[in-house]
């Protein structure tokens, strides 16, 4: 079985620039989570789809930060324009049912430098 | 709104030594407990989760957990440290009602006492 797939590994930006992280969940997963995870912190949920609603994202700053989940599927989460403080790795998790009782499945990250 | 705490940010072990990983959390209603491992340049794995039922989780590589819910407390333990369990270790909780958020703790990082 296929994991949950992330693209770019690694990314390095300006600040004040753009840049969009891609995310492919697990076949048949229909929540999807983007997690944030400073470095020596533990991640922080940004945003949490069932299918292609929102659930929550009441951790996700929408003044530079979006995401979107296409025909229930992949994911793009954006950030524009870019902090320094964006410096992160951003995690993307999908689960099978909706809700957390079933284990979410996480991918190897994006890891995000603003300089 | 739920939370985690794990007390120690960092646990150093000696190789075959038993190890212990606190975790405790906040929730005026009842969770769901997961302990998740994360090891160098890699996403995170589950270890283990509290559902319901028998308060003693067992895991994956030898690791398990005991439910208390008294003490708020979701402590994970390992009887034996193998060098190949370096790794971050964190816990996470979630309420059984709404949106189910996972929040997650800030994690324990476990390494070999030199």
């Amino acid at each position: 079985e296929a994991g949950v797939a992330q693209s770019p590994r690694y990314k390095i930006i300006e600040k004040r620039q753009s840049v969009a992280f891609w995310c492919n969940p697990i076949s048949g997963h229909a929540t999807l989570y983007w997690y944030q995870q400073i470095l020596g912190q533990g991640p922080k949920l940004l945003i949490q789809f069932q299918n292609n609603g929102v659930v929550d994202d009441s951790q996700l700053p929408k003044d530079r930060f979006s995401a979107e989940r296409l025909k229930g599927v992949d994911s793009t989460l954006k950030i524009q324009p870019a902090k320094l403080e964006d410096s992160a790795v951003y995690l993307c998790a999908s689960s099978f049912t909706p809700g957390t009782r079933e284990t979410a499945f996480f991918g190897q990250g994006t890891r995000l430098t603003v300089v | 709104a739920q939370s985690v705490t794990q007390l120690d940010s960092q646990v150093p072990v000696f190789e075959e030594a038993p190890v212990e990983l606190r975790c405790n959390y906040s929730s005026s209603v009842s969770v769901y407990l997961f302990w998740y491992v994360q090891y160098p340049n890699q996403g995170l794995q589950l270890l283990l989760k509290y559902l319901s039922g028998s308060t003693l989780v067992k895991g994956i590589n030898g690791f398990e957990a005991e439910f208390n819910k008294s003490q708020t407390s979701f402590h994970l333990r390992k009887p034996s440290f193998h060098i190949s369990d370096t790794a971050e270790y964190f816990c996470a909780v979630t309420i059984i009602q709404g949106a189910q958020k996972l929040v997650f703790g800030q994690g324990t990082r476990l390494t070999i006492n030199p």
